[in-house]
C-alpha cells in the first residue's frame, strides 16, 4: 500500500515571497503519478501540477514548480511570487499507473497555506 | 463546459434515513470514484468504477453503496446513514488508458451532516 506524508499542517508566507510545501511518499511501485491539488475556501479540488515518475524533468506550471526526487521519494511544491489567491489547503497525492487501468488517488493530510500582506 | 456535477451540495439528515448523492460527468470518462474528506485525514476513497456495471470497493466502503448503470452517472447511496458518515464527499472522474494522463477531475463536493 502507498502512503503520502505532509509534515507541515500549516504554513504562512508573505505576498510576493516564495514558499515550499513538503511531501514524501512510500511505495514499491516504479510507474506512478504525483499530484498537487489546491482546495480554496470554496472547497473545490483544483489540480495544480502533475508529475510522471518516469520523467526526470521537474514539472512547472507558471508560478508553481515541483522538486521531484524519486530516490528519496520526495515531491515538494514551490510557489513563487505568492498571491493572496494562493491561500488554500494543498494536498499531495499519489496514483499508481498500470497498463489500461486507472487507479485511486492516495492523499496526504494536507498543508494549510496562508498568504499574508 | 467539461465538468463533474454533484447534487445536493449540502444535506442535513437524520440517522437511518436513506439518501442518495448524485454524480454526473459530461466528459465521457470511464473511471469514476467517490472520496470522503475528514479533518486531519485528507481524502479517502470509498468506491470506484472502471466502467458501466463495473464497481469495486475503495479504502472505506462500509455503510455505502454505489451503482453504475450509465457511463455518465455514479450515485452514492447511504441506506442507513449514521453520524460517523458526516463528512465532505467528492466525486471524481478520469479517462482510462495508457495514452492518457489519468488526471482526475473533481466535482464541487457535497457537505453531508447526519444528526
Amino acid at each position: 500500500a502507498q502512503t503520502v506524508t505532509q509534515s507541515q499542517p500549516e504554513m504562512s508566507v508573505q505576498e510576493a515571497e516564495t514558499v515550499t510545501l513538503s511531501c514524501t511518499y512510500d511505495t514499491s511501485e516504479n510507474n506512478y503519478y504525483l499530484f498537487w491539488y489546491k482546495q480554496p475556501p470554496s472547497r473545490q479540488m483544483i489540480l495544480v501540477i502533475r508529475q510522471e515518475a518516469y520523467k526526470q524533468q521537474n514539472a512547472t506550471e507558471n508560478r508553481f514548480s515541483v522538486n521531484f526526487q524519486k530516490a528519496a521519494k520526495s515531491f515538494s511544491l514551490k510557489i513563487s511570487d505568492s498571491q493572496l489567491g494562493d491561500t488554500a489547503m494543498y494536498f499531495c497525492a499519489f496514483m499508481k499507473r498500470g497498463s489500461g487501468t486507472a487507479s485511486k488517488l492516495t492523499f496526504g493530510t494536507g498543508t494549510r497555506l496562508q498568504v499574508t500582506l | 463546459e467539461a465538468q463533474v456535477t454533484q447534487n445536493p451540495r449540502y444535506l442535513i439528515t437524520v440517522t437511518g434515513k436513506k439518501l442518495t448523492v448524485t454524480c454526473s460527468q459530461n466528459m465521457n470518462h470511464e473511471y469514476m470514484s467517490w472520496y470522503r474528506q475528514d479533518p486531519g485525514l485528507g481524502l479517502r476513497q470509498i468506491y470506484y468504477s472502471m466502467n458501466v456495471e463495473v464497481t469495486d470497493k475503495g479504502d472505506v466502503p462500509e455503510g455505502y453503496k454505489v451503482s453504475r448503470k450509465e457511463k455518465r452517472n455514479f450515485p452514492l447511496i447511504l441506506e442507513s446513514p449514521s453520524p460517523n458518515q458526516t463528512s465532505l464527499y467528492f466525486c471524481a472522474s478520469s479517462l482510462v488508458g495508457l495514452a492518457v494522463t489519468d488526471t482526475q477531475y473533481f466535482g464541487p463536493g457535497t457537505r453531508l451532516t447526519v444528526l
